[in-house]
């Protein structure tokens, strides 16, 4: 699977979206990008996955250029509860449940009164 | 969404005895699940595959006769840490798929072992 590069941390202000970006400039064309952040002391929450084309649900927003060397995953109204580390994974698709996620460092983001 | 179930959350067990952690899938079978590793303040690490009806693959430095995983059901994995001792502390999360093709990864609320 591609490697990806997050920022270490990031700040954001309660009530104000918060843009995590990904690199994932090795991304091949049968890898989705998936995000999935882990609050302190719990297991990883599934947040949002996508191809090529830009998704949305009711977490998040996932915005993917056009080349797909990139994402941003985007919380529009980020709220206390979003604290977390934000980990954005490639996987390959047609892999089956035998496929595993391969965890990198993520991005910790503090969302501040 | 689905979701999967970790027991005990929390266990503190002395040097040296055995401590088993059970990973359920509650609303679907699986048949692969997933066991990490996770030390303060890093990154998850994947430890093994768990497959039911067959052996473990376990990854590159796992000791898979101290970390012993058990795939008996469709619904049901389990890791024995054995002979534990305090460098073994740390937060276990397993997880699973429901389907196949791009469907998200769940994952169990971790557990976190302490070795004294």
């Amino acid at each position: 699977d591609a490697k990806t590069t997050q920022p270490t941390s990031m700040d954001c202000a309660e009530g104000r979206a918060a843009n995590l970006p990904c690199n994932h400039s090795t991304i091949s064309g049968n890898e989705y990008v998936y995000w999935y952040r882990q609050i302190h002391s719990q297991g990883p929450q599934y947040i949002i996955h996508g191809l090529k084309n830009n998704e949305t649900n009711e977490m998040a927003s996932l915005i993917i250029t056009e080349d797909r060397k990139s994402s941003t995953l985007i919380l529009p109204h980020a709220t206390l509860r979003d604290t977390a580390v934000y980990y954005c994974i490639v996987r390959a698709r047609n892999t089956g449940t035998a496929s595993k996620l391969t965890f990198g460092t993520g991005t910790r983001l503090q969302v501040t009164l | 969404g689905a979701v999967v179930s970790q027991h005990p959350s929390r266990v503190i067990c002395k040097s040296g005895t055995s401590v088993k952690i059970e990973c359920r899938s509650l609303d679907f079978q699986a048949t692969t699940m997933f066991w990490y590793r996770q030390f303060p303040k890093q990154s998850l690490m994947l430890m093994a595959t768990s497959n039911e009806g067959s052996k473990a693959t376990y990854e590159q430095g796992v000791e898979k006769d101290k970390f012993l995983i058990n795939h008996a059901s469709l619904t049901l994995s389990t890791l024995t840490v054995t002979s534990a001792h305090p460098e073994d502390s740390s937060f276990y999360i397993c997880s699973a798929r429901p389907g196949a093709e791009n469907t998200e990864a769940f994952f169990g609320q971790g557990t976190r072992l302490t070795v004294v």
